[in-house]
């Protein structure tokens, strides 16, 4: 069984912070990744994805990835009410065509 | 952009009525699946597609059948719906990326 952990918040962060999102996952083989941002009611969006080791950058999102350690981090700068969501951590497997792993989300509040 | 669509966004059924939730996607995406989401437990894969024809099992299949006679359709079949069907269902298409469906949200009396 492919494990994908979240911490497990919920996390609550003042607005203008800097919201830090972690997410460990077991198979070693995965190769691309994903954060999803789940607004209450609604269904996931995708909002960063990563493939390589290293930061990618998308607006106030950032995304870290190290294969070796098995661990993609999402950092959002600037923090606003707006970014008050729960994010999803996604990781593929190794040989199921397409199919994505999920960790259970964190909870994030962003308070004026 | 991506558009999955299902069919309904709101259903209440009654136990052992057979229910059908349908996915269309219109981005010739080979890959397909059905997922289930429910408060504490998470997303849950319970079948998937990657062909027209051809259909996975996922984590939680039991109790559920799936069709898929065209690419761009999915269908979810509950042939005698259960209390504990209860939840949100969530279609998702995929080429590397995966895309979600605004959900169906079915209550089972």
């Amino acid at each position: 069984q492919k494990e994908v952990e979240q911490n497990s918040g919920p996390l609550s962060v003042p607005e203008g912070a800097i919201a830090s999102l972690n997410c460990t996952y077991s198979d070693r083989v995965s190769q691309s990744f994903f954060w999803y941002r789940q607004y209450s009611g609604k269904s996931p969006e995708l909002i960063m994805s990563i493939y390589s080791n290293g930061d990618k950058e998308d607006g106030r999102f950032t995304a870290q990835l190290n294969k070796a350690s098995q661990y993609v981090s999402l950092l959002i700068r600037d923090s606003q009410p707006s970014d008050s969501a729960t994010y999803l951590c996604a990781v593929t497997g190794g040989s199921t065509l397409g199919r994505l792993y999920f960790g259970r989300g964190t909870q994030l509040t962003v308070w004026p | 952009d991506v558009k999955v669509t299902q069919s309904s966004r709101y259903l209440v059924k009654r136990t052992g009525e057979k229910v059908f939730l349908e996915c269309v996607q219109d981005m010739d995406h080979e890959n397909m699946f059905w997922y289930r989401q429910d408060p504490g437990l998470g997303l849950r894969l319970i079948y998937f597609s990657y062909d027209v024809k051809m259909k996975e099992k996922g984590d939680i299949p039991e109790g559920y059948s799936v069709s898929r006679e065209k690419k761009e359709r999915f269908s979810l079949i509950l042939e005698s719906a259960s209390t504990n069907q209860t939840s949100m269902y969530l279609c998702a298409s995929s080429a590397g990326e995966l895309f979600f469906g605004e959900g169906s949200r079915l209550t089972v009396l």
